[in-house]
């Protein structure tokens, strides 16, 4: 089973509000990561953790707080968003520790619209 | 650092027909070439991918080749269904990145198979 789960699917919040997605896998992988996708775009990876640590962060502001309450689980805290926020925000995961080989499997997504 | 160009940017092709994407890399340590598909309103599926140690490798109707000397790789389908037409992306290592696992997408290529 090469599944990664996220909840929710669909997500609209203001500028305001706070929320958070989630991110689950049970393949046994180490590693876990966040991408944020915009339309008719690459993914672009945001945070990686290894071992429930975090390892990467791409110079992402700071109103996105990522958390890896344990080797199962990802989460993506968000506060305070802007419009210019709203894209899909994709979880993936591979098998760890990290390697440039490592094969990344990804769920199917939030779709994160901020008003 | 490591950038990845990806042509064509759209492709038409009928049903029953081949479709080649190609893809160049920059950074010639890289040895992982995975390449995904995304449908429409899904997360990135991993559908084949390639280590530097092979120059080619085949699944069904799908195969990736690799030319290290070059620096590109490319996917190959063959006799393509209307169910392969989506959104395909290939990916390789960012430089440096052999303890990181992040990857670098290519732009993307919007397939299309007309029935």
């Amino acid at each position: 089973d090469t599944e990664v789960t996220q909840t929710p699917k669909h997500l609209v919040m203001g500028m305001t509000n706070k929320k958070s997605l989630k991110c689950e896998q049970h393949m046994g992988h180490r590693a876990m990561y966040w991408y944020k996708q915009k339309a008719k775009k690459p993914p672009e990876l945001m945070f990686v953790y290894s071992y429930e640590k975090l390892s990467i962060n791409e110079s992402v502001p700071s109103r996105f707080s990522p958390e890896c309450p344990n080797s199962s689980l990802l989460n993506l805290h968000l506060h305070a968003l802007q419009p210019e926020d709203s894209a899909l925000y994709l979880c993936a995961s591979s098998h760890g520790p990290l390697l440039f080989t490592d094969t990344q499997y990804f769920g199917p997504g939030t779709r994160l619209t901020v008003l | 650092g490591e950038n990845v160009e990806q042509h064509p940017s759209t492709l038409s092709v009928q049903e029953g027909d081949s479709a080649v994407i190609k893809c160049t890399y920059s950074d010639s340590a890289s040895n992982y070439f995975p390449w995904y598909k995304q449908e429409l309103g899904k997360g990135p599926q991993l559908i084949i991918d390639i280590r530097s140690n092979v120059g080619e490798k085949k699944d069904q109707r799908i195969a990736v080749t690799l030319n290290k000397t070059a620096k590109h790789f490319s996917l190959h389908i063959t006799e393509t269904q209307p169910e392969d037409s989506a959104v395909y992306f290939c990916a390789a290592p960012s430089a440096g990145s052999s303890n990181t696992g992040k990857l670098i997408f290519g732009q993307g290529t919007t397939l299309q198979v007309k029935p």
